[in-house]
């Protein structure tokens, strides 16, 4: 149990063009859904809270505006990468918060570039 | 607050030799503390966690860590490497369940090399 879907697993898109990507969970209810970015040979940053319903929670120094959460399921987020710039191209990963664990399970990851 | 320092980027074993990734973590109070594979290219894995119970946690694949509030520690060891074992390993913080915010804050990770 406990499985985290992203889609897709990698993209190219051209300069310019905005990029969707999917987090679903696919046997449980996640009320909270997390987004990170991952550089090369580094570690996860978080990008944002996911909270279904409302409003994400961005960390600091994330564009809200360059980067669109949309939590409008208990089973689905979405992150959209907006006008799309080679600095964008990362490694992204979501996860989501099962009720009555205390882990986080997570996708595997989606890898962007942007040419 | 909460930060959590993995002491080397790199590990280099033979295989069928021990395997010791180090973490120390700061907290303010009990936290939660997870290990995390990720192969390349990869999701994260979870490889075991700790939540106030057993110190000593066995996780999967043979791996095991031993929380040590004396040291703020939570090394992760593994008696006997295999190649499979090659990866990017995490060591992560986070509040106690239920939590404020349940976020995860992420060690800078360890690259372990297993050569045969």
């Amino acid at each position: 149990g406990a499985v985290v879907s992203q889609h897709p697993s990698w993209v190219i898109c051209k300069s310019g063009t905005s990029v969707k990507i999917e987090c679903r969970s696919l046997d449980f209810q996640a009320t909270t859904m997390f987004w990170y970015r991952q550089f090369p040979k580094q570690s996860l940053m978080l990008m944002a809270t996911s909270n279904e319903g409302s409003k994400a929670t961005y960390e600091q120094g994330v564009e809200k505006d360059k980067f669109l959460i949309n939590h409008a399921s208990l089973t689905l987020s979405t992150l959209t990468v907006t006008s799309a710039h080679p600095e964008d191209s990362s490694f992204y990963i979501c996860s989501a918060l099962s009720p009555g664990r205390t882990e986080a399970f997570f996708g595997q990851g989606t890898r962007l570039t942007v040419v | 607050a909460q930060s959590v320092t993995q002491l080397d980027s790199h590990v280099s074993v033979s295989e069928g030799t021990p395997v010791l990734l180090r973490c120390n973590y700061s907290s303010s109070y009990s936290p939660s503390l997870f290990w995390y594979v990720q192969h390349p290219n990869k999701g994260l894995q979870l490889l075991l966690k700790y939540t106030s119970a057993a110190t000593l946690v066995k996780g999967i694949n043979g791996f095991e860590a031993e929380f040590k509030k004396s040291e703020t520690s939570f090394h992760l060891t593994k008696p006997s490497a295999h190649m499979s074992d090659a990866a990017e390993y995490f060591c992560v913080v986070s509040p106690p369940y239920g939590g404020a915010t349940n976020k995860l804050i992420f060690g800078t990770g360890t690259l372990l090399a297993v050569q045969p």
